[in-house]
Protein backbone atom coordinates (compact mmCIF):
# COMPACT_ATOMS: atom_id res chain seq x y z
CA UNK A 1 0.00 0.00 0.00
CA UNK A 2 0.93 3.65 0.07
CA UNK A 3 2.63 5.20 3.08
CA UNK A 4 2.73 8.84 3.64
CA UNK A 5 5.22 10.77 5.85
CA UNK A 6 4.73 14.44 7.24
CA UNK A 7 6.84 16.87 8.76
CA UNK A 8 7.10 18.43 11.09
CA UNK A 9 4.11 17.30 13.74
CA UNK A 10 4.30 20.62 15.15
CA UNK A 11 4.70 23.80 13.68
CA UNK A 12 4.14 27.28 15.34
CA UNK A 13 4.43 30.49 13.40
CA UNK A 14 3.59 34.54 14.52
CA UNK A 15 0.43 35.68 12.87
CA UNK A 16 0.64 37.07 9.63
CA UNK A 17 4.41 34.97 8.66
CA UNK A 18 3.75 31.89 6.18
CA UNK A 19 3.60 28.20 7.30
CA UNK A 20 4.91 25.23 5.21
CA UNK A 21 3.84 21.48 5.71
CA UNK A 22 6.09 18.70 4.01
CA UNK A 23 4.64 15.21 3.06
CA UNK A 24 6.31 12.58 1.06
CA UNK A 25 4.57 9.52 -0.50
CA UNK A 26 5.58 6.18 -1.55
CA UNK A 27 3.76 4.82 -4.48
CA UNK A 28 4.68 6.33 -7.52
CA UNK A 29 1.43 5.49 -8.88
CA UNK A 30 -0.61 8.00 -6.86
CA UNK A 31 -2.23 10.65 -9.00
CA UNK A 32 -4.10 12.66 -6.02
CA UNK A 33 -3.06 14.54 -3.13
CA UNK A 34 -5.54 15.94 -1.07
CA UNK A 35 -5.06 18.26 2.29
CA UNK A 36 -7.87 18.32 5.14
CA UNK A 37 -7.98 20.39 8.09
CA UNK A 38 -9.57 19.38 11.70
CA UNK A 39 -10.09 22.22 13.98
CA UNK A 40 -10.44 21.31 17.68
CA UNK A 41 -13.21 18.44 18.24
CA UNK A 42 -14.34 18.85 14.06
CA UNK A 43 -14.31 16.64 11.64
CA UNK A 44 -11.30 16.71 9.12
CA UNK A 45 -12.21 18.94 6.28
CA UNK A 46 -10.83 19.04 2.73
CA UNK A 47 -9.10 22.16 2.25
CA UNK A 48 -7.39 22.17 -1.15
CA UNK A 49 -6.26 18.86 -3.38
CA UNK A 50 -3.60 18.59 -6.43
CA UNK A 51 -3.66 16.03 -9.19
CA UNK A 52 -0.57 14.67 -10.70
CA UNK A 53 -0.81 16.35 -13.84
CA UNK A 54 0.21 19.71 -12.23
CA UNK A 55 2.91 21.05 -10.30
CA UNK A 56 1.11 23.77 -7.94
CA UNK A 57 -2.31 25.05 -7.11
CA UNK A 58 -3.34 28.00 -5.56
CA UNK A 59 -6.84 28.91 -3.60
CA UNK A 60 -6.30 32.23 -1.85
CA UNK A 61 -3.93 32.17 1.28
CA UNK A 62 -3.66 28.65 1.05
CA UNK A 63 -1.56 26.74 -1.73
CA UNK A 64 -0.17 23.08 -2.39
CA UNK A 65 2.48 21.81 -4.35
CA UNK A 66 3.63 18.87 -5.34
CA UNK A 67 6.78 17.21 -6.84
CA UNK A 68 6.43 13.80 -8.46
CA UNK A 69 10.27 13.27 -9.50
CA UNK A 70 10.67 13.46 -5.58
CA UNK A 71 7.35 12.23 -4.44
CA UNK A 72 6.44 14.99 -2.01
CA UNK A 73 4.27 17.31 -1.92
CA UNK A 74 3.78 20.43 0.11
CA UNK A 75 0.82 22.74 1.73
CA UNK A 76 1.47 26.56 2.14
CA UNK A 77 -0.41 29.11 3.78
CA UNK A 78 0.85 32.42 3.53
CA UNK A 79 -0.71 35.36 6.02
CA UNK A 80 -1.64 33.10 8.61
CA UNK A 81 -4.45 34.02 11.02
CA UNK A 82 -5.24 32.47 14.13
CA UNK A 83 -8.31 30.53 12.69
CA UNK A 84 -5.48 28.67 10.76
CA UNK A 85 -4.82 27.00 14.11
CA UNK A 86 -5.65 23.09 13.62
CA UNK A 87 -4.26 19.39 12.28
CA UNK A 88 -3.16 19.40 8.83
CA UNK A 89 -3.41 16.07 7.30
CA UNK A 90 -2.05 15.60 4.10
CA UNK A 91 -3.26 12.30 1.83
CA UNK A 92 -2.59 10.31 -1.60
CA UNK A 93 -4.93 8.03 -2.84
CA UNK A 94 -3.89 4.51 -3.92
CA UNK A 95 -6.76 1.83 -4.84
CA UNK A 96 -10.37 2.10 -5.49
CA UNK A 97 -10.33 6.23 -3.88
CA UNK A 98 -8.73 4.71 -0.62
CA UNK A 99 -6.46 7.58 0.97
CA UNK A 100 -3.31 6.96 3.01
CA UNK A 101 -3.05 9.49 5.61
CA UNK A 102 0.05 11.58 7.27
CA UNK A 103 0.11 11.46 10.79
CA UNK A 104 -0.70 15.10 11.17
CA UNK A 105 0.97 18.19 11.88
CA UNK A 106 -0.35 20.88 14.54
CA UNK A 107 -0.34 24.03 13.45
CA UNK A 108 -0.26 26.99 15.71
CA UNK A 109 -1.09 30.58 14.83
CA UNK A 110 0.31 32.90 17.84
CA UNK A 111 -1.48 36.08 17.67
CA UNK B 1 -24.06 19.66 1.15
CA UNK B 2 -23.27 16.30 1.92
CA UNK B 3 -24.10 15.01 5.25
CA UNK B 4 -21.81 11.90 6.99
CA UNK B 5 -24.02 11.26 10.23
CA UNK B 6 -22.41 9.17 13.12
CA UNK B 7 -25.10 8.59 15.29
CA UNK B 8 -23.70 8.02 18.64
CA UNK B 9 -21.16 10.86 19.55
CA UNK B 10 -19.89 9.74 22.82
CA UNK B 11 -19.82 6.16 24.76
CA UNK B 12 -18.49 4.68 27.58
CA UNK B 13 -18.59 0.66 27.29
CA UNK B 14 -17.04 -2.06 29.36
CA UNK B 15 -14.57 -4.99 28.23
CA UNK B 16 -15.96 -7.75 26.38
CA UNK B 17 -18.85 -5.46 25.32
CA UNK B 18 -19.91 -6.27 21.18
CA UNK B 19 -20.12 -2.63 20.21
CA UNK B 20 -22.14 -1.10 17.13
CA UNK B 21 -21.06 2.26 15.73
CA UNK B 22 -23.28 3.37 12.64
CA UNK B 23 -22.70 5.61 9.83
CA UNK B 24 -25.19 6.99 7.26
CA UNK B 25 -24.60 8.93 4.51
CA UNK B 26 -27.00 11.18 2.09
CA UNK B 27 -25.22 11.32 -0.99
CA UNK B 28 -25.65 8.26 -2.36
CA UNK B 29 -21.87 7.45 -2.34
CA UNK B 30 -20.63 3.97 -3.40
CA UNK B 31 -17.44 3.88 -0.55
CA UNK B 32 -17.39 4.43 2.61
CA UNK B 33 -14.85 3.86 5.32
CA UNK B 34 -14.26 3.77 8.65
CA UNK B 35 -11.07 5.39 10.41
CA UNK B 36 -9.20 5.34 13.75
CA UNK B 37 -8.05 8.43 14.81
CA UNK B 38 -5.23 8.54 17.95
CA UNK B 39 -2.73 11.37 18.80
CA UNK B 40 0.35 11.08 16.59
CA UNK B 41 -1.02 8.13 14.71
CA UNK B 42 -2.68 10.36 12.90
CA UNK B 43 -5.99 8.30 10.81
CA UNK B 44 -5.78 4.44 9.98
CA UNK B 45 -8.04 2.79 7.59
CA UNK B 46 -9.78 -0.21 9.64
CA UNK B 47 -12.10 -0.88 6.55
CA UNK B 48 -14.26 -0.17 3.64
CA UNK B 49 -16.76 -0.86 1.58
CA UNK B 50 -17.44 -0.09 -1.96
CA UNK B 51 -20.87 -1.21 -2.68
CA UNK B 52 -23.25 -2.68 -0.84
CA UNK B 53 -22.61 -6.07 1.02
CA UNK B 54 -19.18 -5.72 -0.14
CA UNK B 55 -16.19 -5.01 2.44
CA UNK B 56 -12.52 -4.68 2.20
CA UNK B 57 -9.66 -5.22 5.09
CA UNK B 58 -8.01 -1.95 5.44
CA UNK B 59 -4.53 -1.44 7.55
CA UNK B 60 -5.80 -2.22 11.34
CA UNK B 61 -8.37 -4.64 11.05
CA UNK B 62 -7.70 -6.84 13.98
CA UNK B 63 -10.70 -6.66 16.53
CA UNK B 64 -13.04 -5.52 14.21
CA UNK B 65 -16.00 -6.03 11.55
CA UNK B 66 -18.30 -4.10 9.56
CA UNK B 67 -21.98 -4.43 7.68
CA UNK B 68 -22.87 -2.98 4.89
CA UNK B 69 -26.76 -4.01 4.25
CA UNK B 70 -27.91 -1.04 2.37
CA UNK B 71 -25.79 1.45 0.19
CA UNK B 72 -26.14 4.58 2.87
CA UNK B 73 -25.30 2.64 5.99
CA UNK B 74 -22.06 1.44 7.05
CA UNK B 75 -21.61 -0.41 10.35
CA UNK B 76 -18.82 -0.74 12.58
CA UNK B 77 -18.35 -3.64 15.34
CA UNK B 78 -16.07 -4.31 17.92
CA UNK B 79 -16.92 -7.92 18.62
CA UNK B 80 -15.54 -7.52 22.19
CA UNK B 81 -14.19 -4.24 23.36
CA UNK B 82 -10.77 -4.16 24.45
CA UNK B 83 -9.14 -0.87 26.23
CA UNK B 84 -6.80 -0.71 23.35
CA UNK B 85 -9.80 0.13 21.18
CA UNK B 86 -10.39 3.15 23.57
CA UNK B 87 -10.26 6.09 20.27
CA UNK B 88 -11.86 8.42 18.58
CA UNK B 89 -13.60 6.66 14.90
CA UNK B 90 -14.48 8.52 11.96
CA UNK B 91 -17.05 7.62 9.03
CA UNK B 92 -16.62 9.07 5.77
CA UNK B 93 -18.04 8.24 2.49
CA UNK B 94 -17.16 9.47 -1.48
CA UNK B 95 -17.76 8.71 -4.84
CA UNK B 96 -15.80 5.69 -6.37
CA UNK B 97 -12.72 5.77 -8.58
CA UNK B 98 -9.12 5.77 -8.51
CA UNK B 99 -8.75 9.56 -9.64
CA UNK B 100 -9.79 10.85 -6.29
CA UNK B 101 -13.22 11.91 -5.51
CA UNK B 102 -13.52 13.75 -2.17
CA UNK B 103 -13.77 12.03 0.95
CA UNK B 104 -16.33 13.32 3.65
CA UNK B 105 -15.97 12.55 7.12
CA UNK B 106 -18.68 12.46 9.70
CA UNK B 107 -17.99 14.33 12.96
CA UNK B 108 -16.57 11.24 15.02
CA UNK B 109 -17.37 8.67 17.60
CA UNK B 110 -15.33 8.72 20.83
CA UNK B 111 -15.39 5.32 22.33
CA UNK B 112 -13.87 4.96 25.98
CA UNK B 113 -13.58 1.10 27.18
CA UNK B 114 -13.16 0.53 30.64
Amino acid sequence: GENVEQHPSTLSVQEGDSAVIKCTYSDSASNYFPWYKQELGKRPQLIIDIRSNVGEKKDQRIAVTLNKTAKHFSLHITETQPEDSAVYFCAAIYGNNRLAFGKGNQVVVIP
Amino acid sequence: DVKVTQSSRYLVKRTGEKVFLECVQDMDHENMFWYRQDPGLGLRLIYFSYDVKMKEKGDIPEGYSVSREKKERFSLILESASTNQTSMYLCASSLPGGDGNTIYFGEGSWLTVV
